[in-house]
């Protein structure tokens, strides 16, 4: 079977960095997505990576290692507005988008 | 208009009623999704639309249908409601399937059937 694994739930601290990390098993990988969603709220795109690398987008950035089946999400200097769920979705051999359950951050001040 | 628009906001439904989901959007885009999505469970593909005239089934189709008569819309029906249909539903769109398009979301709609 398909499967996207994400921890549940993280604690960071104000200003500092922290790094969601998402484990996948799927049929074929046409790349990997990251959304944000506020409490809700609709998911929104933050990322997208198919090639093995980091992508960097201003405070947010997100690493694939398409052989170890693994990406992360890297958010530095963070801000209370970045408390949210996190969503990692892997797009499959049939170009469907299969979804982890999400990571809710929850950021301390 | 700008982005994809969803109607209602919120419904209570008795159960064994009908419903249907509105979903609208106005970026022209070919391709359409409806999601649920439970607590602890990630989003899950109900049904699908790669283009106008053309539905798909996806992991979870049973007990809804959808149509799309048009570009812009995408309604989600319910035929017989039943309280394991409380959820969150999604609607989402992209430019085109079957290639990387990023979905956009639409703001949701909470059902509960009670």
């Amino acid at each position: 079977g398909q499967n996207i694994d994400q921890p549940t739930e993280m604690t960071a601290t104000e200003g500092a960095i922290v790094q969601i990390n998402c484990t996948y098993q799927t049929s074929g990988f046409n790349g990997l997505f990251w959304y944000q969603q506020h409490a809700g709220e609709a998911p929104t795109f933050l990322s997208y990576n198919v090639l093995d690398g980091l992508e960097e987008k201003g405070r947010f950035s997100s690493f694939l290692s398409r052989s170890k089946g693994y990406s992360y999400l890297l958010l530095k200097e963070l801000q209370m507005k970045d408390s949210a769920s996190y969503l990692c979705a892997v797009l499959d051999s049939n170009y469907q988008l299969i979804w982890g359950a999400g990571t809710k951050l929850i950021i301390k001040p | 208009i700008a982005g994809i628009t969803q109607a209602p906001t919120s419904q209570i439904l008795a159960a064994g009623r009908r419903m249907t989901l509105r979903c609208t959007q106005d970026m022209r885009h070919n391709a359409m999704y409806w999601y649920r999505q439970d607590l602890g469970l990630g989003l899950r593909l109900i049904h699908y639309s790669n283009t106008a005239g053309t539905t798909g089934k996806g992991e979870v189709p049973d007990g809804y249908s959808v149509s799309r008569a048009n570009t812009d819309d995408f309604p989600l029906t319910l035929a017989s409601a039943v309280p394991s249909q409380t959820s969150v539903y999604f609607c989402a769109s992209s430019a085109t399937s079957g290639v990387t398009d990023t979905q956009y979301f639409g703001p949701g709609t909470r059902l509960t059937v009670l």
